[in-house]
């Protein structure tokens, strides 16, 4: 089993709600990212958890809050977004981030609107 | 980070080989050359990896120039289902993927 899921695979919230993202694998891979994509752009890196602990942060705004409760499991908690972070976002999986053959997989996405 | 340059767009017609050129002339030693490519709505996906020697799978080739400052991906028959966004990165230990713009690939029948 190669697959990352996503969920959900869209979101429509207001600019005063909470929400969460949710990504899941079961490759046993200890090295989980999340990434936004605008549309007609390349994905950016947002977030890098390595054995469960947060490794990089691209300098992300604090309304985006990572979380990674074990190592099948990572989620992305929304709050108080503006218009602009409507985007693609994506997460994906790699065995390590160590290794600089390791592949990422990625998830199909979540398209995340803000009104 | 170091950087790679691709064009922008290529087109090919079906059935045809396809090569993507890829220049990243400030590669260090050990870096590696993954290429991913991003069909339409969807996700990207791992296509092929490697070091300094061409590398061959199920999907694509890879060819390394000899300098490493540059590699093209070639795809022997391009099909409608290869068109999509592909990228060339450099890989180093302890990092993410880094996505440049990479080339939008279309394929004409």
């Amino acid at each position: 089993d190669t697959e990352v899921t996503q969920t959900p695979k869209h979101l429509v919230m207001g600019m005063t709600n909470k929400k969460s993202l949710k990504c899941e694998q079961h490759m046993g891979h200890r090295a989980m990212y999340w990434y936004k994509q605008k549309a007609k752009k390349p994905p950016e890196l947002m977030f890098v958890y390595s054995y469960e602990k947060l490794s990089i942060n691209e300098s992300v705004p604090s309304r985006f809050s990572p979380e990674c409760p074990n190592s099948s499991l990572l989620n992305l908690h929304l709050h108080a977004l503006q218009p602009e972070d409507s985007a693609l976002y994506l997460c994906a999986s790699s065995r390590t981030l160590a290794a600089r053959t390791d592949t990422q997989y990625f998830g199909p996405g979540t398209r995340l609107t803000v009104l | 980070d170091a950087k790679t340059t691709q064009p922008n767009s290529m087109e090919s017609n079906e059935e045809e080989p396809v090569h993507l050129p890829c220049n990243h002339s400030t590669i260090s030693g050990t870096d590696y050359i993954h290429w991913y490519r991003q069909l339409p709505s969807q996700g990207p996906e791992y296509v092929i990896h490697g070091l300094t020697s061409n590398v061959n799978n199920r999907m694509a080739s890879l060819a390394i120039a000899e300098d490493r400052k540059s590699s093209t991906l070639i795809l022997h028959r391009a099909t409608l289902r290869d068109a999509a966004v592909y990228y060339c990165i450099l890989k180093q230990a302890g990092t993410a993927l880094i996505f440049g713009k990479g080339t939008t690939l279309s394929v004409s029948s």
